[in-house]
């Protein structure tokens, strides 16, 4: 079955600039999560969805926001973007249980200028 | 806070060595662990997971972790590293979210 998907690969954005991410999770996944990967802080959860509802959120500015939809497709959005919001965004979905695996995206490489 | 510390930041190996790379949590509940693995250029794949049972677990491509729950610790081994295992290898507690070590680059030379 096809994978995580995450659209688009690579972005170049304005400080000031809004953007959003899509990811599309693995057919049946009812949970999407993100991440932010730095090199200088590592993988840091950003926020999870389950079934259209946020259930989880990690500890960043409310600039970072998300959705999901009915079909659980997820959209990140951050407005008004900093140097520091240069990274990669992954995505990765689950059936949404404690016990189950995530399957991660490619990453959306946001690169802020 | 629960945190996940990776000692090795960056390890380098000749093919055929043995690998250890350390992972200590701090979670006093039940933990769901793992070990992602990262290849250069593709995304993060699973390795191998320990909910609970046996603790010593054996993932993809021959590599094994042992779980000690009192030592907090989930460090991942392979008896002998190939040059393709040169990848950053990232472990993980799930609690009600993943989080992650902060990774270790392997770099296997051949």
């Amino acid at each position: 079955k096809a994978g995580v998907t995450q659209t688009p690969r690579y972005l170049i954005k304005t400080r000031g600039q809004q953007v959003t991410l899509s990811c599309s999770p693995i057919s049946g996944h009812r949970s999407v999560s993100w991440y932010q990967q730095t090199p200088g802080q590592g993988l840091q959860f950003l926020f999870e969805y389950f079934s259209e509802t946020q259930r989880n959120k990690g500890n960043f500015p409310g600039r970072f926001s998300g959705r999901q939809f009915s079909n659980s497709r997820s959209e990140m959005n951050v407005s008004t973007l900093e140097l520091g919001d240069s990274a990669l965004y992954l995505c990765a979905s689950s059936e949404g249980t404690d016990s189950s695996e995530a399957f991660f995206g490619q990453g959306t490489r946001l690169t802020v200028v | 806070a629960q945190s996940v510390s990776q000692h090795n930041h960056h390890v380098i190996l000749s093919e055929a060595a043995s690998l250890e790379l350390g992972c200590n949590y701090s979670y006093g509940g039940t933990v769901n662990l793992f070990w992602y693995v990262q290849y250069p250029g593709q995304h993060l794949q699973l390795l191998l997971k320990y909910f609970s049972g046996d603790p010593l677990v054996k993932g993809i491509k021959g590599f094994e972790a042992e779980f000690i729950k009192s030592k907090f610790s989930f460090n991942l081994r392979k008896p002998s590293v190939q040059w393709s295992d040169t990848a950053e290898y990232f472990c993980a507690v799930y609690t009600y979210k993943y989080i992650f070590g902060t990774g270790t680059r392997l770099k296997v030379l051949a």
